[in-house]
């Protein structure tokens, strides 16, 4: 079974520019999570989705970033316009069964993102 | 601020038992605790978690306080293939809150 899969594994962008992250959850897996870690922080939370629907994103740090979730399958995250303080890794994470966090969250390894 | 504190780093020797620490004061009832590890280059990965009672799995065993203030992933023979960062993390409602992880570095 293909695990979690996120796409680029590294972009590099300009201050001011748009980058889109794609994140492939486990076939079957209903709930889909963002996480990102900024330089020297922990890690944390940005959104969850349960298949389609936005459940919670108050994670999500400002307007500039967009989540969305077509047909309950992959995800994309843009962020637009970046600022340097974007800057970090962006995990994507899916898991199945219902809502809460009881169940396994699956990972993927990551995507770094570099605003330059 | 996290909602969990561990210690930046840990050693252990190979093939010796690891107890790795976390604090976690402001948990409430109905927070799970979890454990995850990362290799570099990797995401996060499952290792053990419970909610009040001891746990123990193939990997490891997590000892959870009366209290539930604390709790301490247990390796019982570390291996060199251990050696990666451990969260500790508490599930509230559908987030994850990670600490900031210990690197625990395996000796030979």
């Amino acid at each position: 079974e293909a695990g979690v899969t996120q796409f680029p594994s590294h972009s590099v962008i300009e201050k001011g520019q748009t980058v889109t992250l794609r994140c492939d959850p486990i076939s079957g897996h209903d709930n889909l999570y963002w996480y990102r870690r900024v330089m020297g922080k922990e890690i944390k939370f940005l959104l969850h989705f349960v298949k389609e629907s936005k459940q919670d994103e108050s994670g999500m740090p400002n307007n500039r970033f967009l989540a969305e979730r077509t047909g309950g399958t992959y995800s994309t995250l843009k962020v637009q316009p970046a600022e340097l303080e974007d800057s970090g890794v962006y995990f994507c994470a899916s898991s199945q069964g219902r809502q809460g966090t009881f169940y396994e969250q699956y990972f993927g390894p990551g995507t770094r993102l570099t605003v330059t | 601020d996290a909602k969990t504190t561990q210690p930046n780093s840990m050693e252990s020797n190979e093939e010796e038992p690891v107890h790795l620490p976390c604090n976690h004061s402001t948990i409430s009832g109905t927070d799970y605790i979890h454990w995850y590890r990362q290799l570099p280059s990797q995401g996060p990965e499952y290792v053990i978690h419970g909610l009040t009672s001891n746990v123990n799995n193939r990997m490891a065993s997590l000892a959870i306080a009366e209290d539930r203030k604390s709790s301490t992933l247990i390796l019982h023979r570390a291996t060199l293939r251990d050696a990666a960062v451990y969260y500790c993390i508490l599930g509230t409602g559908n987030q994850f809150y990670f600490g900031t992880g210990t690197s625990l570095t395996v000796i030979p």
